[in-house]
């Protein structure tokens, strides 16, 4: 089963600050990393499919880079409305993993 | 418009069968392409995976709840089904369903419903 690891699990943010997460995979998943945004008492939503691909209508603010075990989530200008737990999680292979969630918090 | 909508008890009983149904509209469980997957989330917790069922009907499950678990789906009723058996207060979560293209991202999800197990 491969773990996914993210840093850091809580981040505190003032808005228009820039946010880096980073998931990190126990073994190469190519690029088969998907990111998720979610809002308290809320499903979670599809941010970024495939390491670097938007979901459609997601805001351009939200990007995704990285290939085989190392994967980086960036909000570029944070928004107040951005305040949500976010997650990676791989379908590299079976059974399916994500990893423990990152926190971001809006000061 | 693609939804899911997931239904069942919102209370069992420690060592019931938990039996839950996600009904889905907009896309069919039939298209070569389609799957569903069954996500849980204990309160104030992380994201937990625990089955697949492809459109040709193989199916997946998460490796510590396998002996747990069964995943089928009626493309009739568009409905996926998870049953879980021997239920345990710590399994209390928020249970999802959500649909994955090719084994992919889950592209939507359902609204979630909260399952309590206690006596």
């Amino acid at each position: 089963e491969i773990v996914l690891t993210q840093s850091p699990d809580f981040q505190s943010v003032t808005p228009k600050e820039k946010v880096t997460i980073t998931c990190r995979a126990s073994q190469s998943i190519g690029s088969s990393l998907h990111w998720y945004q979610q809002k308290p008492d809320q499903s979670p939503k599809l941010l970024i499919k495939y390491a670097s691909q938007s979901f459609s209508g997601v805001p351009s603010r939200f990007s995704g880079s990285g290939s085989g075990t190392d994967f980086t989530l960036t909000i570029n200008s944070l928004e107040a409305e951005d305040a949500a737990t976010y997650y990676c999680h791989q379908s590299s292979s079976l059974p399916g993993t994500f990893g423990q969630g990152t926190k971001v918090e809006i000061k | 418009q693609v939804t899911l909508k997931e239904s069942g008890p919102v209370l069992v009983k420690p060592t019931e069968t938990l039996t839950l149904t996600c009904t889905v509209s907009g896309f069919s469980l039939s298209n070569a392409r389609m799957g569903v997957s069954w996500i849980r989330q204990p309160p104030g917790k992380a994201l937990e995976w625990l089955a697949h069922i492809f459109s040709n009907d193989e199916k997946s499950y998460s490796t510590s709840l396998k002996s747990r678990l069964t995943i089928s789906k009626d493309t009739s009723k568009s409905q996926v089904v998870l049953t879980m058996t021997n239920m345990d207060p710590v399994d209390t979560a928020t249970y999802y369903c959500a649909r994955s293209p090719r084994w992919g991202p889950f592209d939507y999800w359902g609204q979630g419903t909260l399952v309590t197990v206690s006596s």
